[in-house]
């Protein structure tokens, strides 16, 4: 199984600023990676997908780098709609054994 | 508009069962996988199972397989998880999803299940 590892848990950043989140994979998934957005009692909302790559209607204020086992989502000029937890999925595994980051909460500061 | 909404939660004793339902709506369902994922309460997500267009192959994560079972019905535009053996660990909010290149760009609301005597 391939473990995904984010950090930090809690990030507390103030609106208007930068914030960067990690992600690391135990062991190579080249560019299988994905980005989720999940606030309290919703559903995940994919951000980013293939390492780097926004999904349909996601604000050009999200950007996403990485390829192997390093990965890293930057929010640039943070908004209130984004504080939230964010999750990494790896979905390198044929047969499917995709695997999700424990999460990164983005606090207000 | 894509559309995905779940049925069949609930509260359910060790050892039980239960089955969850998820309608589709807002595009074409008998071409994409499906895929049902579950977020445990203080926990992260996990992927449970996924099943392709046809219904011929099925994937499960290695702690469901055996008890869980992921199934659907094209031409009602519907997708299942029937869920046996239930443990207290699979206590979790559980997610239809629409699979697409092996991420999930849209997700029900939810149907929480509740293991517990």
């Amino acid at each position: 199984e391939i473990v995904m590892t984010q950090s930090p848990a809690t990030l507390s950043v103030s609106p208007g600023e930068r914030a960067t989140l990690s992600c690391r994979a135990s062991q190579s998934v080249s560019s299988n990676l994905a980005w989720y957005q999940q606030k309290p009692g919703q559903a995940p909302r994919l951000l980013i997908y293939g390492a780097s790559t926004r999904a349909t209607g996601i604000p050009a204020r999200f950007s996403a780098s990485g390829s192997g086992t390093e990965f890293t989502l930057t929010i640039s000029s943070l908004q209130s709609e984004d504080f939230a937890v964010y999750y990494c999925q790896q979905y390198k595994n044929w047969p499917p054994m995709y695997t999700f980051g424990q999460g990164t909460k983005l606090e207000i500061k | 508009e894509v559309q995905l909404v779940e049925s069949g939660g609930g509260l359910v004793q060790p050892g039980g069962s239960l089955r969850l339902s998820c309608a589709a709506s807002g595009f074409p369902f008998s071409s994409y996988w499906m895929a049902w994922l579950r977020h445990a309460p203080g926990k992260g997500l996990e992927w449970v199972a996924s099943i392709k267009q046809d219904g011929g192959e099925e994937f499960y994560v290695d702690s469901v397989k055996g008890r869980f079972t992921i199934s659907r019905d094209n031409p009602k535009n519907s997708l299942y998880l029937q869920i046996n053996s239930l443990r207290a660990e699979d206590t979790a909010v559980y997610y239809c999803a629409r699979e697409t290149h092996s991420t999930y760009p849209d997700w029900g609301q939810g149907a929480l299940v509740t293991v517990s005597s």
